[in-house]
């Protein structure tokens, strides 16, 4: 199975703050690498898919990076409705695996 | 617009089987991938398999032998069963859809998820 690394495993930052979150995977998956931002009691959404690439109405501020076995979403200047959880997820070979998620927090 | 909706028992007796189904809407359910991913509370997401409309599957080898997916076309919905369930089991359960093409197997499209207890 590939892993999925992500760090921080939290952190906390203020409104209009630029955030940075990594994910390291464990072999190489070219860029099939996804971000996903998840809201208590809701479905994960996505945001970036093909590790750079900006899902339909999400927010300009959101962007992705990486190919191989590292990767950044970046929020370049939070909002109040951007504190969640992050997920990053591998979809070069199955199964499947997601990291171990980022928590946001409001400072 | 796409929209996948789970159903089934939220309550399961311990060695019994947990079922669910997944209904889509919006778009057929033909040639694309459809997952099922679960999360137990406060804790991420495992990808539990998965399902193709030709009913071709890829489960994950950490449930072993526990997972049966099918798909039926006809009705747009496919469905899950985990048997032999525990009180690890419980979990909100997702179904998903993995994005085509471009979309490199994203998970463009969720349910809103089903909370699934696993208790006697």
């Amino acid at each position: 199975d590939i892993q999925m690394t992500q760090s921080p495993s939290s952190l906390s930052a203020s409104v209009g703050d630029g955030v940075t979150i990594t994910c390291r995977a464990s072999q190489s998956i070219s860029n099939y690498l996804s971000w996903y931002q998840q809201k208590s009691g809701k479905a994960p959404k996505l945001l970036i898919y093909a590790a750079a690439s900006l899902q339909s109405g999400v927010p300009s501020r959101f962007s992705g990076s990486g190919s191989g076995t590292d990767f950044t979403l970046t929020i370049s200047s939070l909002q109040p409705e951007d504190f969640a959880i992050y997920y990053c997820q591998q979809s070069y070979s199955t199964p499947r695996t997601f990291g171990q998620g980022t928590k946001v927090e409001i400072k | 617009q796409v929209q996948l909706q789970e159903s089934g028992p939220g309550l399961v007796k311990p060695s019994e089987t947990l079922s669910l189904t997944c209904t889509v809407s919006g778009d057929s359910i033909s040639s694309y991938y459809w997952s099922w991913i679960r999360q137990p509370a406060g804790k991420g997401l495992e990808w539990i398999g998965r399902i193709y409309t030709s009913g071709s599957t890829n489960n994950n080898p950490s449930l072993k032998s526990r997972v049966t997916m099918s798909v039926d076309t006809s009705k747009n919905q496919f469905s899950l069963k985990l048997s032999s369930v525990t009180a690890a089991d419980t979990a909100v359960y997702y179904c998903a859809r993995e994005g085509s093409g471009s979309y490199y197997r994203a998970f463009d499209y969720w349910g809103q998820g089903t909370l699934v207890t696993v208790s006697s």
